[in-house]
This record gives structure tokens, C-alpha cells and sequence, in this order.
């Protein structure tokens, strides 16, 4: 199994859309969550930090449910710019590494 | 201020043939990484530094060898390229705090192709 696993999508919406999906983490130990971007062909960039109690970054929400051991992203009002592939990353346990999942692919349509 | 930097961009080997990647950094991380990125993989960890003049394997060590030259520096060898070597490779690097790690920060990424 996995230890970080991603619905791969793809999720097509049209502009102004609401989207959504979830990611889920094997480890119960896990302490860091996070939200990474990637475009075509590019490196990784920090989306957004995902905290206990949930949190906004403008148009994206990250949450996070430690009970049943998944994160989730929130995309409201989208953009064509938000088409991209968006990777859940966990640090396990206060390690030096983080494990990144496979990625979600968003295609948003005018 | 650039970030972290890779070389080369683009490298097709032979089968056999060996090469270094380059990495640095100008953020004054202690640690840095070296990935994989395979089509419906994700990111796969190769070897990792989490401070000058410590490495440590990650989950796909096998065929690799890496160097810390110092702070700003982490280079990844290849001694014999394979074909499942084939792939883009990227090196990061971050801060470490107690209780975690911070943003890590990537480079452009080098697309290696093995015939």
C-alpha cells in the first residue's frame, strides 16, 4: 500500500467552477501536511500548508482529518491558471523526508 | 537570488556511460534531496542530506551514489546508467525545525533519457 495516496483525476471544470479531492496517508503518526503544485513539465512549488484547524489561501481550502487519516483541497472560483497537477505531501513522524503522492491532474475549460 | 540550480537540463546516455548531476543552492538549507519523478509515481526520494556532511538513502538508492560538498552543494552519480534510470530528476532543499521540516524548494528539474 502506498503511504500516500491520490486520486489521479483527471478533474475537468469549467471556469468559475468548484473543485475538489482528497488525499489519504497510511501513517497515523504523520505531523506535516501539504499541498504542492506542479505544471507541465515543471518543478514542484508549495501550494499551501495544511493545518489542524483548516485554512484559506484565497480561493483554495485545505483540510485536514486526522480520524480517518486524509487531507483535501478546495478549489472555488476556478481559473485556467489553477490547471495543473496538484501533489499531497506528508512528513511522517518529524522526519527529515517527505512522501509525496502521485498527484491530481486539474484541467480547467473556458 | 536564485534559488536552487541544476545541471545539466537535458542529458541522453548510453547504457553503461556515467554521470554526475549538479545541484546547488543559495538559501542556506541544511538539507537537501535528490528525486525521481516517474509517470503515475510521484516523487520517489534517491538519497537525501539532511545537513552538511551526512547522506542518507531514501526509498530508491539502488545505482546511485551522492556527495555533499558542502553546504550549498549535492550532487547525485550515476556509476552505469541504466534504461530504468531513465527519468527527470529533481533536487530540493529545505529547512528542519524541531518538530518538522519547512517548505522544500526545487530546482528546474534535468530530464535524463538511457539507451
Amino acid at each position: 500500500r502506498k503511504e500516500v495516496e491520490q486520486d489521479p483525476g483527471p478533474f475537468n471544470v469549467p471556469e468559475g467552477a468548484t473543485v475538489a479531492f482528497n488525499c489519504t496517508y497510511s501513517n497515523s503518526a504523520s505531523q506535516s501536511f501539504f499541498w504542492y503544485r506542479q505544471d507541465c513539465r515543471k518543478e514542484p512549488k508549495l501550494l499551501m500548508s495544511v493545518y489542524s484547524s483548516g485554512n484559506e489561501d484565497g480561493r483554495f481550502t485545505a483540510q485536514l482529518n486526522r480520524a480517518s487519516q486524509y487531507i483535501s483541497l478546495l478549489i472555488r472560483d476556478s481559473k485556467l491558471s489553477d490547471s495543473a497537477t496538484y501533489l499531497c505531501v506528508v512528513n511522517f513522524d518529524n522526519d527529515y523526508k517527505l512522501s509525496f503522492g502521485a498527484g491530481t491532474t486539474v484541467t480547467v475549460r473556458a | 537570488n536564485a534559488g536552487v540550480t541544476q545541471t545539466p537540463k537535458f542529458q541522453v546516455l548510453k547504457t553503461g556511460q556515467s554521470m554526475t548531476l549538479q545541484c546547488a543552492q543559495d538559501m542556506n538549507h541544511n538539507s537537501m534531496y535528490w528525486y525521481r519523478q516517474d509517470p503515475g509515481m510521484g516523487l520517489r526520494l534517491i538519497y537525501y542530506s539532511a545537513s552538511e556532511g551526512t547522506t542518507d538513502k531514501g526509498e530508491v538508492p539502488n545505482g546511485y551514489n551522492v556527495s555533499r560538498l558542502n553546504k550549498r552543494e549535492f550532487s547525485l552519480r550515476l556509476e552505469s546508467a541504466a534504461p530504468s534510470q531513465t527519468s527527470v530528476y529533481f533536487c530540493a532543499s529545505s529547512e528542519a525545525f524541531e518538530g518538522g521540516l519547512d517548505t522544500q524548494y526545487f530546482g528546474p528539474g534535468t530530464r535524463l533519457t538511457v539507451l
